[in-house]
């Protein structure tokens, strides 16, 4: 079984400049995660996608990140304008839904990092 | 808010020792707890679960028990090898929830 997929691996840009990240999840996996890891931190939950739909963005900084999931399957991240802090592992993760269905499966992450 | 502490490191072991990662947690209500293992150059992978008090989750010679009354959930190995060298995550999500709050992040090396 394909794991998550997620491009690019990494990823150099300068401040203010914009990104995007990709993100395919497991097949018939309904749930998505994005999360951002900051170095010698744990992963952060940004966002959660069931199918096509919005659960939880309330840590999504929504002034400059943005996400989306069409016809829910793959999912693209988007950050504009960059800001330095933003430098971080972006990992996606997907999940079946309902009973014991919910472990969370993780991509190999983006690392970004802003100059 | 939910949140988890663990065990800060970096810890270094000799092959064969034994191996103890704290965790304490702090939630409301009966949260499932989690260890997620992060080997070098790969991704997240669950390592261990327990979805209620007493509840002993067990992979790969690794064990952690959910223990209420001390709101803990330590990850214990009786001999480490090389190749469990990796950065280990304690983490909860909430009881009517799926959403995942990790603690910092334990970094174990093992040397032969």
């Amino acid at each position: 079984e394909a794991g998550v997929a997620q491009s690019p691996r990494y990823k150099i840009i300068e401040k203010r400049q914009s990104v995007a990240f990709w993100c395919n999840p497991i097949s018939g996996h309904a749930t998505l995660y994005w999360y951002q890891q900051i170095l010698g931190q744990g992963p952060k939950l940004l966002i959660q996608f069931q199918n096509n739909g919005v659960v939880d963005d309330s840590q999504l900084p929504k002034d400059r990140f943005s996400a989306e999931r069409l016809k829910g399957v793959d999912s693209t991240l988007k950050i504009q304008p960059a800001k330095l802090e933003d430098s971080a592992v972006y990992l996606c993760a997907s999940s079946q839904t309902g009973g014991e269905g919910y472990e969370q499966f993780f991509g190999p992450g983006t690392r970004l990092t802003v100059l | 808010g939910d949140s988890v502490t663990q065990m800060e490191g970096p810890v270094t072991l000799s092959e064969e020792a034994c191996l103890t990662i704290n965790c304490t947690y702090t939630a409301t209500g009966y949260p499932s707890l989690f260890w997620y293992v992060q080997y070098p150059g790969e991704g997240l992978q669950l390592l261990l679960k327990a979805t209620k008090a007493d509840d002993k989750g067990s992979n790969k010679g690794f064990e952690a028990t959910y223990r209420k009354e001390t709101t803990s959930f330590h990850l214990e190995k009786g001999s480490v090898q090389v190749s469990d060298s990796a950065v280990y995550f304690c983490a909860l999500s909430p009881s009517n929830d799926y959403k995942l709050s990790f603690g910092a992040g334990t970094t174990v090396t093992v040397r032969a």
